[in-house]
């Protein structure tokens, strides 16, 4: 079965710094990967996906992840971190022939100090 | 395009008491699912369903039912309200193919309390 670990339950950061939430997956075949973003109160806004190619991909509002199949890992990164970024992350891991079925991990709650 | 929409938002019921959260897509998405969010628990997946008439239970079933009597809707049941079914329920979709079926779309969640 597979599963994802978010090591970081709450992080803080201060605005401008740079961004690293760490996502480690368990897979046996080549896993499709994603970063969900969920602010206060609202649902789930997709980030960005890796389902194969380039590891190093790009998303929305400046967010890149990469995979690294070597250590089982889809980091998400940030180099400069706005206080609108302040919101829960959520890395997930799904397959191909599954069907709206996704793994999520616990969720890793970024704070952002002024 | 309004996307996954969810109904009601929030929702007190009492031990016992049944309910239907509605979800509803007008993205002509053939899958659907459903999940709850709890703290510390990331999103678990309850039930799930390929198309019209067809569905199949995911992580966390037991206390839910489903339907997909059309591909637009896709309504969760809970049957006896426990307290251990209050939560944040999110309803998603996604369209076909291999890498497509898994990129979901999200409603904006239904908060249950079940005193």
């Amino acid at each position: 079965a597979q599963s994802v670990t978010q090591p970081d339950i709450h992080i803080t950061v201060s605005e401008g710094a740079s961004l690293e939430l760490r996502c480690n997956y368990s897979y046996g075949a080549t896993p499709y990967l994603f970063w969900y973003v969920q602010s206060p109160g609202q649902g789930l806004q997709l980030l960005l996906k890796y389902f194969s190619g380039d590891t190093l991909v790009q998303g929305i509002k400046g967010f890149e992840a990469e995979f690294k199949r070597s250590q089982s890992s889809f980091n998400l990164r940030k180099p400069s971190v706005h206080w609108s970024d302040a919101a829960e992350y959520f890395c997930a891991v799904g397959r191909a022939g599954t069907a709206s079925k996704l793994t999520f991990g616990t969720g890793t709650r970024l704070q952002v100090t002024l | 395009n309004a996307g996954v929409t969810q109904t009601p938002k929030f929702q007190v019921l009492k031990t016992g008491q049944s309910m239907t959260l509605q979800c509803a897509q007008d993205m002509n998405h053939e899958y659907m699912s459903w999940y709850r969010q709890d703290p510390g628990m990331g999103l678990r997946l309850i039930h799930y369903s390929v198309g019209a008439g067809i569905t199949d239970q995911g992580e966390v079933p037991n206390g839910y039912n489903v339907s997909r009597s059309t591909t637009e809707d896709f309504p969760l049941r809970l049957l006896s309200a426990a307290p251990s079914q209050t939560s944040v329920y999110f309803c998603a979709s996604s369209p076909t193919g291999l890498q497509g079926a898994n990129v979901l779309t999200f409603g904006a969640g239904s908060r249950l309390t079940v005193l």
